[in-house]
């Protein structure tokens, strides 16, 4: 069954640098997302994406995140200015056309910031 | 904006026993999702549900969408040790929207 990989599986940096976080959604997909959930809390949206632009973000989604498709399979978040708050595990996901499909989500990248 | 709240926070059950997680949300949804994670692993999808008053099972699991499309319900039935983990619903406002509203989850644990 196809799945969505994400990389890394952990990445620790230090407060202040700049983060990449890997998706490759799963291949046929047309929506993509970014979730995060903090330790022990619940899973929290981020932004949406489709047809190569933000469709919904956020107000955790600020300045400081952007993403990208630069190809046909990567999707990437990236952090410019890593704070110690954006510790979490962050979630890629995506669906393949109609709202009603499923959102099937990737293992996650658990970002610690020092 | 939209909020989706769920209760209870944690449920610690015999093996045996059955469990329910309640999920409300504060504006009308098109649709409703039930995901488990297990610890220190993602979510993962069990079921949606879209009609009003809808009702599915999977095996010992009962799904239920409310009739006003505001709430739902997941009930376990006999739960076994492999029932442990964290059962969320996840909301979509409008047809359309795009991003899921999470509950805050329903962590299970089960004494064997």
């Amino acid at each position: 069954e196809p799945e969505v990989t994400q990389t890394p599986s952990h990445q620790v940096t230090q407060m202040g640098q700049e983060v990449i976080l890997r998706c490759v959604p799963i291949s046929n997909h047309l929506y993509f997302y970014w979730y995060r959930q903090i330790l022990g809390q619940k899973v929290e949206f981020l932004v949406s994406f489709y047809n190569n632009e933000i469709s919904e973000k956020s107000e955790i989604f600020d300045d400081q995140f952007s993403v990208e498709r630069p190809d046909g399979s990567n999707f990437t978040l990236k952090i410019r200015s890593t704070k110690l708050e954006d510790s979490a595990m962050y979630f890629c996901a995506s669906r393949w056309e109609a709202s009603t499909d499923t959102q099937y989500f990737g293992p996650g990248t658990r970002l610690t910031v020092l | 904006g939209q909020q989706v709240m769920q209760i209870p926070q944690y449920q610690h059950v015999q093996e045996g026993e059955d469990f329910t997680t309640y999920c409300n949300s504060s504006t009308t949804l098109s649709n409703i999702q039930w995901y488990k994670q297990r610890p220190g692993g993602h979510p993962v999808f069990l079921i949606q549900l879209v009609k009003s008053g809808e009702v599915k099972k999977q095996k010992r699991l009962t799904f239920q969408f409310g009739e006003a499309k505001k709430n739902s319900s997941l009930h376990i039935t006999a739960t076994q040790t492999t029932d442990v983990g964290t059962y969320f619903c996840a909301g979509l406002g409008n047809q359309g929207a795009q991003k899921l509203v999470f509950g805050q989850g329903t962590r299970l644990t089960i004494n064997p």
